[in-house]
């Protein structure tokens, strides 16, 4: 069963508007983490943020923000006046203690276009 | 500080035949996590390697293997090659093993087989 849902397959939007890319996730773990990373057309995975389930403090970083709710299972992605630097795929991954190691359960991916 | 490094950067091969990719991780960081992305999804856990032992293996047939040498780079194999093996093979590091420890990724080898 997939873990990690991303149900935006794509969104476009034209510079500066604000755009949120939502992530639900399902986990019987109590004690996890989930990210956000962001694929640029190089290919490479840019981490973001990450978030304990323990901590529910929204966070903001200049024009990004996120919103985490525990309740409704939802690790949400906001970026405020976008900008064409910002088209890229982004993806909201899952990480679970119980899990030995580090496999990372991502989501299948919104791919964000902004246009000028 | 140099990121993840992967070679090659992409590669062309024919069903049946036999791959081994290329990962040096960041300077420090000791974990190395191999994983495939197939064209129009997020990518899926193949390996872990921390202290050059495995640590997790993800849902991939006994075709794909891998290991990780003293200086904290790894290969990842794939034996007898399928079409459906076409994928991004990512390559990432972490400064530590654990579930918390984010994951810095390379940019990645694009694997075509015919």
């Amino acid at each position: 069963a997939q873990k990690v849902t991303q149900a935006q397959t794509e969104i476009s939007v034209v510079e500066k508007e604000d755009v949120t890319l939502d992530c639900v996730y399902e986990t019987r773990d109590t004690t996890y983490y989930l990210f956000w990373y962001k694929q640029p057309p190089s290919g490479e995975l840019v981490f973001l943020i990450r978030r304990n389930s323990f901590d529910e403090q929204n966070e903001i970083s200049g024009r990004y923000s996120w919103n985490f709710q525990k309740s409704t299972s939802s690790f949400n992605f906001t970026i405020t006046a976008s900008q064409v630097v910002d088209s890229a795929v982004y993806f909201c991954a899952l990480s679970e203690a119980e899990d030995y190691g580090q496999n990372f359960v991502f989501g299948p991916g919104t791919r964000l276009s902004v246009l000028p | 500080d140099a990121g993840v490094t992967q070679s090659p950067t992409h590669l062309i091969k024919t069903r049946g035949q036999h791959v081994t990719l290329r990962c040096s991780p960041i300077s420090g960081h000791k974990s190395v996590s191999w994983y495939q992305q197939v064209l129009g999804q997020g990518p899926q856990f193949i390996f872990q390697y921390y202290e050059k032992e495995e640590r997790g293996r993800g849902n991939f047939p006994d075709r794909f293997s891998a290991r990780q040498f003293p200086n904290y780079s790894s290969e990842l194999n794939v034996n007898a090659l399928l079409l459906g093996d076409s994928a991004l093979y990512l390559c990432a590091s972490s400064l530590a093993k654990a579930y918390n420890s984010p994951l810095h990724f390379g940019n990645g080898t694009r694997l075509t087989v015919t």
